[in-house]
């Protein structure tokens, strides 16, 4: 079965500019979560949806939302882009129900500039 | 909040000898624990999981053990191969939250 696909893989953008990334989960697979890679930091918690609801939520500004649609592919948006943004962008998607494992998507590289 | 951490941050071993990764946790409510390879470029792949109900699993040379009254998880790698080099990484889930708190990654180095 297909896997986790994030698009874009790359993308540059400036300072103040948004963003807005996209995720389709494996299919039957309900819960997508979203992580910030970066050296610094590691693997970081943004947020987690389930049937189009936000579940979860990390420790991360305002800035960074996102939502789940019907079929349960789902977006994350930062407005007002900062240089410490820059990061790989990672998400995953399980069944949701706390009995199974997550598959991680191949993620999108963000540099702001 | 859960706090996961992992050591050592890089290790080197000779190809054939075997490898160690340590992590503890700090919520006693996390159920699950996943362990994720990363190689250079791509993304982390889930490599073997073990549930807060059994102590340890293996899959061919990759083991997982857990003690839940220490709260610490380790890995284990046997007969380690070049392709074996890469970040791993642990991971806690407690199953309330529905989200993976990770380790800060090991680097592994295989020595040929």
């Amino acid at each position: 079965k297909a896997g986790v696909t994030q698009t874009p893989r790359y993308l540059i953008k400036t300072r103040g500019q948004q963003v807005t990334l996209s995720c389709s989960p494996i299919s039957g697979h309900r819960s997508v979560s979203w992580y910030q890679q970066t050296p610094g930091q590691g693997l970081q918690f943004l947020f987690e949806y389930f049937s189009e609801t936000q579940r979860n939520k990390g420790n991360f500004p305002g800035r960074f939302s996102g939502r789940q649609f019907s079929n349960s592919r789902s977006e994350m948006n930062v407005s007002t882009l900062e240089l410490g943004d820059s990061a790989l962008y990672l998400c995953a998607s399980s069944q949701g129900t706390g009995r199974s494992g997550y598959t991680f998507g191949s993620g999108t590289r963000l540099t702001v500039v | 909040g859960e706090n996961v951490e992992q050591h050592p941050s890089t290790l080197s071993v000779q190809e054939g000898d075997s490898a160690v990764i340590k992590c503890t946790y700090s919520d006693s409510a996390s159920n699950y624990f996943p362990w994720y390879k990363q190689e250079l470029g791509k993304r982390p792949q889930l490599i073997i999981d073990i549930r807060s109900n059994v102590g340890e699993k293996k899959d061919q040379r990759i083991a997982v053990t857990l003690n839940k009254t220490a709260k610490h998880f380790s890995l284990h790698i046997t007969e380690t191969q070049p392709e074996d080099s890469a970040v791993y990484f642990c991971a806690a889930h407690a199953g309330g939250a529905q989200k993976l708190v990770f380790g800060q990654g090991t680097r592994l180095t295989i020595n040929p």
